[in-house]
């Protein structure tokens, strides 16, 4: 079964930084791009980020490009999400998504973790 | 960007009805498209993608057609566990995009 576990969320100042982590298993993480999609309070999802199963490759939403980092590490099976220069809007629930697809990835998700919430306080 | 335009935002219904739901693209992306159910509280289920091809476990009641430009998600007999939000997304180029949701209510 697969399972993914988001840690790292909390409550942080604007300007400020989060590490966001996400433990995979029950699958071969390392066949597999992963993603970061988030919902702000009562609204819908945004995908924030992607990497490519070598790592080698990382794509970012617009609004984050350049304040958010994507990584990997196959040895830990964790997915990472570092956050700098956080903005009010930042606010939402992030969830750990896994791409459906192995050999060739897609970038849509089968599986998603339940989510860790980071507030933005202004 | 690619921008998708689901509709109608809120749909009210009743057990047992059939419900359509719309999403249209900005611009044409084949069958690249993937839907998702989210119930209140919970993570988003993945239950379409290339447009209509049904995730495993997803029940057959549960349907979808289109290419290009116009997309439409069809619930054939709606459920108790239906009621819940529903979101396209398209996967045809970056940065990934999901329309505004329809959240399907008890009428």
């Amino acid at each position: 079964e697969v399972q993914l576990l988001e840690s790292g969320g909390g409550l942080v100042q604007s300007g400020g930084s989060l590490r966001l982590s996400c433990a995979a298993s029950g699958f071969s993480f390392s066949s597999y791009a992963m993603n970061w999609v988030r919902q702000a309070p009562g609204k819908g999802l945004e995908w924030v980020s992607g990497i490519s199963v070598s790592g080698g490759t990382t794509y970012y939403a617009d609004s984050v490009k350049g304040r958010f980092t994507i990584s990997a590490d196959n040895s830990r099976n964790t997915l990472y999400l570092q956050m700098d220069r956080l903005r009010a809007e930042d606010t939402a629930v992030y969830y750990c998504a896994k791409d459906h697809a192995t050999v060739v990835p897609s970038y849509y998700f089968d599986d998603w973790g339940q989510g860790t919430l980071v507030t933005v306080s202004s | 960007v690619i921008w998708m335009t689901q509709s109608p935002s809120l749909l009210s219904a009743s057990t047992g009805d059939r419900v359509t739901i719309s999403c249209r693209v900005s611009q044409g992306i084949s069958s690249y498209l993937a839907w998702y159910q989210q119930r209140p509280g919970k993570a988003p289920e993945l239950l379409i993608y290339a447009a209509s091809i049904l995730q495993s476990g997803v029940p057959s009641r549960f349907s979808g057609s289109g290419s290009g430009t116009d997309f439409t998600l069809t619930i054939s007999y709606l459920q108790s566990e239906d009621f819940a939000s529903y979101y396209c997304q398209q996967y045809y180029n970056f940065p990934r995009t999901f329309g505004q949701g329809t959240k399907v209510e008890v009428k």
